[in-house]
């Protein structure tokens, strides 16, 4: 069974650094290119980003280009997902998805809530 | 960047009518076009894929078509757990683009 596992909800102040996690299992984790989704309070759907782990290829969507960092570590399944220096409009919930080869995001993970407040 | 614009933004509606929902893509994105339901506080659920192809378990009453700029999803008769939001999404560029979001509400 194909599952994606996200670290679980974080409260930051401005200025710190965060990274967050999405195990995957169940499939061929380097095979598959991952992906990060941004979901604003209250707001729709947004690609940030996403990464080949077989190779490192990384994509970032123009507005989260220079913003965040996206990284895989093939050898434990696991994507990431980091801030340098977080800003109270980060809060918002973070998705990982699957990108099936017909290349629609076909499994995701549970989210993970990032509040950020000081 | 591709555009993906959806409409409408909000449908009123009732269990069993025939709901359509459309979406528009600034430009020609052949069939790499997938639609998503979302109820609140849930990950999104992958419904339609290339258009028109159907995920695995779900209801035979979604359906998806359309080609180029312009796509529909057509639930044919609204069930009570189909109130929610749903998005369209683009893969024709990496890593893609989402619309805006329809929600269904009941009427």
């Amino acid at each position: 069974e194909v599952q994606l596992v996200q670290s679980g909800a974080e409260v930051k102040k401005p200025g710190e650094s965060l990274k967050i996690s999405c195990k995957g299992s169940g499939y061929s984790f380097a095979n598959y290119w991952i992906g990060w989704v941004r979901q604003m309070p209250g707001k729709g759907l947004e690609w940030m980003g996403i990464i080949y782990p077989g190779d490192s290829d990384i994509r970032y969507s123009p507005s989260f280009q220079g913003q965040v960092t996206i990284s895989a570590d093939k050898s434990i399944s696991t994507a990431y997902l980091q801030w340098s220096s977080l800003k109270a409009s980060d809060t918002a919930i973070y998705y990982c998805a699957r990108r099936s080869p017909e290349g629609a995001p076909d499994y995701w993970g549970q989210g993970t809530p990032v509040t950020v407040s000081s | 960047d591709i555009q993906m614009t959806q409409s409408p933004s909000l449908l009123s509606t009732s269990v069993g009518d025939r709901v359509t929902i459309t979406c528009r893509a600034s430009q020609s994105i052949s069939r790499y076009l997938n639609w998503y339901q979302q109820k609140p506080g849930k990950a999104p659920k992958l419904l339609i894929y290339v258009a028109s192809s159907l995920q695995s378990g779900v209801p035979s009453r979604f359906s998806g078509s359309g080609s180029g700029t312009d796509f529909t999803l057509t639930i044919s008769s609204l069930q009570p757990e189909d109130f929610a939001t749903y998005y369209c999404q683009q893969s024709f560029s990496t890593p893609g683009t989402f619309g805006q979001g329809t929600k269904l509400e009941i009427k």
